[in-house]
C-alpha cells in the first residue's frame, strides 16, 4: 500500500522555467511533509519542509504547496538550473521517526 | 559539521561472509536510521536507534543486525545475505524523533552486492 505517491516518474524542463513536482497522500494522519533531492551514489539530500498547519513554505527558488483537502503537495522550482537535474522524493510523517517515501520523479533540466 | 559519513562506499560479498557496515555523525543528532533502497524504488527503513537504543525494526530479517555503541556511530552486521539483499544501504541521523520537524540527513550510502 503505497501512502505516498509520484505519478509522474520523469520530468524535463527548460533552464529558466518553473519545475513543478507533484505528490499525493492517502494517510491523512500525516502532518509534515519533506522534500528530497537525490543525485546518483549519493544519499538524498533535504530541501524543504512544510507542516500541516500551512499551505506555502518558501526557500529561495523552492516552494513547496500544500492542499490538505486534496491530500496533494507540490514542489515549484524556479528558475530552473541544470544542477537541479536528479531524482525528487516527497516524503511524510506523523510526528514520529518513521518518514514515508514516494516513488521519485527524474528531473532533467534542458540547458 | 553537517555530515553522515558511511564506510565502506562499495562492498561485494559472498552469501557466507560476515561484514559489517559503519555509519557516523557529529551533529548531536540522537536518533539514527537503516534505510535500504533498490534501483529506481525509495528509500525503506530497516531501523531506528532513539538514544542508543533500538526503538524500530520494520520486520527485518535476522540476517541483518543493527547496533549503536554510542550516539555518534550506527553499526549493520551483516551475515548469510542472500543476492537479493544487494542494494544501497543508507544511514540517516536527525534531532530527537519526538520533533515534529523531523529532517532526517543522510549518509552517501554504501553500494552492497551480494554474489
Amino acid at each position: 500500500d503505497q501512502q505516498v505517491k509520484q505519478n509522474s516518474p520523469s520530468l524535463s524542463v527548460q533552464e529558466g522555467r518553473i519545475s513543478i513536482l507533484n505528490c499525493d497522500y492517502t494517510n491523512s494522519m500525516f502532518d509534515y511533509f519533506l522534500w528530497y533531492k537525490k543525485y546518483p551514489a549519493e544519499g538524498p539530500t533535504f530541501l524543504i519542509s512544510i507542516s500541516s498547519i500551512k499551505d506555502k513554505n518558501e526557500d529561495g527558488r523552492f516552494t513547496v504547496f500544500l492542499n490538505k483537502s486534496a491530500k496533494h503537495l507540490s514542489l515549484h522550482i524556479v528558475p530552473s538550473q541544470p544542477g537541479d537535474s536528479a531524482v525528487y522524493f516527497c516524503a511524510a510523517n506523523f510526528g514520529n521517526e518513521k518518514l514515508t517515501f514516494g516513488t521519485g520523479t527524474r528531473l532533467t533540466i534542458i540547458p | 559539521d553537517t555530515e553522515v559519513t558511511q564506510t565502506p562506499k562499495h562492498l561485494v560479498m559472498g552469501m557466507t561472509n560476515k561484514k559489517s557496515l559503519k555509519c557516523e555523525q557529529h551533529m548531536g543528532h540522537r536518533a539514527m536510521y537503516w534505510y535500504k533502497q533498490k534501483a529506481k524504488k525509495p528509500p525503506e527503513l530497516m531501523f531506528v536507534y532513539s538514544y542508543e537504543k533500538l526503538s524500530i525494526n520494520e520486520s527485518v530479517p535476522s540476517r541483518f543486525s543493527p547496533e549503536c555503541p554510542n550516539s555518534s556511530l550506527l553499526n549493520l552486521h551483516l551475515h548469510a545475505l542472500q543476492p537479493e539483499d544487494s542494494a544501497l544501504y543508507l544511514c540517516a541521523s536527525s534531532q530527537v524523533t519526538s520533533l515534529v520537524n523531523n529532517e532526517q540527513f543522510f549518509g552517501p550510502g554504501t553500494r552492497l552486492t551480494v554474489l
